[in-house]
């Protein structure tokens, strides 16, 4: 079975971090590259961050650049979105897709940014 | 970046009639391997998004035949045959051909 498996997340202070994680399983990982999407209580889909299958290329929402790392372990067939300077409206459930290739997309995992 | 443009971004419907969303890039999709990346996205109430439809009309596993999706170049559309009350939700185009992957706004449908 095609699957993405999120864990991480939970309730941080501002200018806080997280990191979040995406286990895939069921195809071959390294052949495609994932997004992270959010989407803020009440809000549509945001776009966050691309990664490519070898992980050497990525792109960031200018909201997150320069606070958001995305990365991938090819061994451990993982995804990871180190998310520092946390600010309230960060606050969203987070997933992670294969939206060009498997269409799998992770079950979401939820962020809240607040003191 | 390549943007994506939905219409309409509200869509009530009939039980039983058909609907249609429009979609509109800034630019091309066809890749230079020849394959265009447009996908269609459903997120129902609640639920994790999931994909109907990619490269324009080839229909994910599980996808009821009533959705269909058609277009070339930089306009395509999603269809539904007969809406049932299961289809409401929240329906994005997604474009893939160039990074980044860029969304639509969304197209909400509910029904009447």
């Amino acid at each position: 079975e095609v699957k993405l498996l999120q864990s991480g997340g939970g309730l941080v202070q501002p200018g806080g971090s997280l990191r979040l994680s995406c286990a895939a399983s069921g195809f071959a990982f390294t052949s495609h590259a994932f997004i992270w999407v959010r989407q803020p209580p009440g809000e549509g889909l945001q776009w966050v961050s691309l990664i490519n299958g070898d992980g050497d290329g990525t792109y960031y929402a200018d909201s997150v650049k320069g606070r958001f790392t995305a990365s991938r372990d090819n061994f451990r067939n993982t995804l990871y979105l180190q998310m520092n300077s946390l600010r309230v409206d960060d606050t969203a459930i987070y997933y992670c897709a294969n939206v060009v290739g498997t269409g799998v997309w992770g079950q979401g995992t939820t962020v809240t940014v607040s003191s | 970046d390549v943007v994506m443009t939905q219409s309409p971004l509200s869509l009530p419907v009939t039980l039983g009639q058909p609907a249609s969303i429009s979609c509109r890039s800034s630019q091309g999709l066809e890749h230079s391997d020849g394959n265009t990346y447009l996908a269609w996205v459903q997120q129902r109430p609640g639920l994790s998004p999931r994909r109907l439809i990619y490269r324009v009309s080839n229909r994910d596993s599980g996808v009821p035949d009533r959705f269909s999706g058609s277009g070339s170049g930089a306009d395509f559309t999603l269809k539904i045959s007969r809406v049932e009350a299961e289809d409401v939700g929240v329906y994005y185009c997604i474009q893939g051909s160039y990074w980044p992957i860029t969304f639509g706004q969304g197209t909400r449908l509910e029904i009447k």
